[in-house]
């Protein structure tokens, strides 16, 4: 079955960087993206940027963009995203899914999602 | 970025209930919008993709509609396990945005 199983929760002061890893199984990883999507508390998601497990392609939101970097093992299905120059208000969950999208051409469907990894960041 | 509007924010229904939940894009997206359902403290789930194709495993009781600008998810007969937030999304143009959620409640 498909599974996507993120990183623990961390806390960080402002200015520092995260680094979040999600590791998939069950399909077959270079058929498919992987789209983060983040979550504060009490609002609604937020997606953060695609990765393509086909090539390493990636896509990210113009707001985030110069500060998140995503990366991707194939070796270990394992998806990499990094956040710089942390704000608290990049407080929030952040979740991986399986995305439908292989191609930059492509639309995002997510259809499998990770547990989510809580990210705080605070003084 | 495209504003992906959803009415009502909360309602309350009862079990057996008929329930329709709208969502109104600032511009055309053709059909280009997914619904998911989410339950406090777990990932969000992929309920419905490009308007109305209904995802495996979803019961049939859930259904979407529309085009354009103007969307509906609609379950026929509301069933305790659906008791929920529902966002839409459009995937027209980058970045992709949700709605702000619809809070489906017990009445």
């Amino acid at each position: 079955q498909v599974q996507l199983v993120q990183s623990g929760a961390e806390v960080k002061k402002p200015g520092a960087s995260v680094k979040v890893s999600c590791k998939a199984s069950g399909y077959n990883f270079m058929n498919y993206g992987i789209s983060w999507v983040r979550q504060a508390p009490g609002q609604g998601p937020e997606w953060v940027g695609w990765i393509s497990g086909k090539n390493g392609d990636t896509d990210y939101a113009p707001k985030l963009e110069g500060r998140v970097n995503m990366t991707t093992d194939t070796s270990s299905k394992t998806t990499y995203m990094e956040v710089r120059s942390l704000r608290s208000d990049d407080t929030a969950m952040y979740y991986c899914a399986r995305d439908r999208r292989v191609a930059t051409f492509g639309v995002v469907t997510m259809d499998y999602w990770g547990q989510g990894s809580l990210i705080t960041v605070s003084s | 970025d495209i504003q992906m509007t959803q009415s009502p924010s909360s309602l309350s229904a009862s079990v057996g209930d008929r329930v329709t939940i709208t969502c109104r894009a600032s511009q055309t997206i053709n059909s280009y919008i997914n619904w998911y359902q989410q339950k406090p403290g777990k990932a969000p789930k992929l309920l419905i993709s490009a308007a109305s194709s209904l995802q495996s495993g979803v019961p049939s009781r859930f259904s979407g509609g529309g085009s354009a600008t103007d969307f509906t998810l609609t379950i026929s007969s509301l069933q305790p396990e659906d008791f929920a937030t529902y966002y839409c999304q459009q995937t027209y143009s980058n970045p992709p945005t949700f709605g702000r959620g619809t809070k489906v409640d017990i009445k």
